[in-house]
């Protein structure tokens, strides 16, 4: 166990569906992310967020809408998703330094995303 | 754009031989560098880590070498298990980017398949 936790690990949802993806951590960090995993490509971030505020979006669509209420909880909210959007969606966090810079990434298991 | 790639996609050996995965990097100004191992139906594991101002760290049977001059990472894994089995990726972050979580780059991955 890395101490993030990932929920649920498998969804199978419709187009014109509306799913959350949630990440917890015990690791007392600071930085949250989520990543996006398909097959063949490399990860790829879609969002940071770095002491609960937002820092980065990848030039991710609308329809994935992340929210991070507290430091160690963080959300992807789904809706009118597309085929080409399964893939498997991980979440990840690290405690970014005082004077910049972060240490190591640690992921949670994963959620696998089916859309049909 | 700066990108993280790996030489060998596959890697096959025998149980009890040494492992080594290659990564190349094109960051020069990455000063921190990761290697991952993720297993199937899991998230990425963190095995072992090295920072720019070094050449060299050792861990648990793993090894980690840092060539800046050609910008090339490697990780040795010694006496290869069957439950080393999984795809490893390198990462690199860059701290001196202007962003304070520092950005982390992932390669695409090498299989490594250990025959018992």
């Amino acid at each position: 166990e890395t101490g993030v936790t990932q929920t649920p690990r498998h969804l199978v949802m419709g187009m014109t569906n509306k799913k959350s993806l949630k990440c917890e951590q015990h690791l007392g960090h600071n930085a949250m992310y989520w990543y996006k995993q398909s097959a063949k490509k490399p990860l790829e971030l879609m969002f940071v967020y770095n002491f609960k505020e937002q820092t980065e979006n990848n030039s991710v669509p609308s329809r994935f809408s992340p929210e991070c209420p507290n430091s160690s909880h963080l959300f992807l909210h789904l809706h009118t998703l597309q085929p080409e959007d399964s893939a498997l969606y991980l979440c990840a966090s690290s405690q970014v330094m005082l004077a910049g810079g972060t240490d190591t990434q640690y992921f949670g298991p994963g959620t696998r995303l089916t859309v049909l | 754009g700066e990108s993280v790639g790996l030489h060998l996609p596959t890697l096959s050996v025998q149980e009890g031989d040494n492992s080594i995965i290659n990564c190349a990097y094109s960051n020069s100004a990455s000063d921190y560098f990761i290697w991952y191992k993720q297993e199937s139906g899991k998230g990425p594991q963190f095995i072992i880590d090295i920072r720019s101002n070094m050449d060299k760290r050792q861990g648990q049977r793993v090894t980690v070498l840092l060539n800046k001059t050609v910008k090339h990472l490697s990780l040795q894994i010694a006496a290869t298990q069957p439950g080393d089995s999984a795809v490893y990726f390198c990462a690199e972050i860059t701290n001196a980017g202007g962003t304070s979580y520092g950005k982390l780059t992932f390669g695409q991955g090498t299989i490594l398949t250990v025959h018992p």
